[in-house]
């Protein structure tokens, strides 16, 4: 299994400019979630879905979009970038916490984004 | 939301020495997970641990989950332990991971 796997690794953007930040896990996992992390805090909620065909928001959703078509994949769109958008970006897999009682989370490796 | 609260903030130990982390949140949960995350950024999972005890090598977790707090215990520090430590947890009928803020470990050789 690889797990969950994110690209890119790095990207840089100039203000204005929409990109998307692909996510896929191969574990069967319902609940998929994508946080961004900035210099020295802990992870924050930007959206989330808990199957295919539905999405919620999370902490800080302003700014992206998702959508959720199969259970494997789950894309972060920035629509028009933003140096505030400027951060680390983390998606994450479960099984659903409401279908069952282990919904251990696991991270894939990150996309380090950088908007001018 | 439910309130993640990590102590100590920073931790600086020499190499060898022993360590308690600590991780108190305010409602009940159905997930507790340590992670740890390496200079290079990525986030390890330690322990899924919403309640009980469990031991990994030179490292254990507790969860007390009706007192509302989780402990991390590091023995026999190395310096490829430094990082930080994060605690993240899910309330109770929710489905949201809720970070603490982390505690940031450096280990001297």
């Amino acid at each position: 299994n690889a797990g969950v796997t994110q690209t890119p690794k790095f990207q840089v953007l100039k203000t204005g400019q929409s990109m998307t930040l692909q996510c896929a896990q191969d574990m069967n996992h319902e609940y998929m979630s994508w946080y961004r992390q900035d210099p020295g805090m802990g992870l924050r909620l930007i959206h989330y879905s808990v199957g295919a065909g539905i999405t919620d928001q999370g902490e800080v959703p302003n700014g992206y979009n998702v959508s959720r078509s199969t259970t494997e994949d789950f894309p972060l769109r920035l629509l028009s970038a933003a140096p505030s958008q400027t951060s680390v970006y983390f998606c994450a897999s479960s099984y659903s916490p409401g279908r069952s009682s282990y919904n251990e989370q696991f991270f894939g490796p990150g996309t380090r984004l950088t908007v001018l | 939301g439910i309130q993640v609260e990590q102590s100590p903030p920073d931790l600086i130990l020499q190499e060898g020495a022993n360590s308690t982390l600590r991780c108190n949140f305010s409602d009940s949960v159905n997930n507790l997970q340590w992670f740890h995350q390496n200079p290079w950024g990525q986030l390890i999972n330690l322990f899924y641990i919403p309640s009980g005890t469990k031991q990994n090598g030179r490292l254990s977790a507790t969860t007390v989950a009706t007192e509302r707090y989780s402990l991390l215990y590091i023995s026999s520090s190395q310096t490829t332990d430094s990082g930080v430590y994060f605690c993240a947890v899910v309330r109770t009928s929710g489905s949201r991971l809720t970070f603490g803020e982390g505690t940031q470990l450096t280990v001297n050789p």
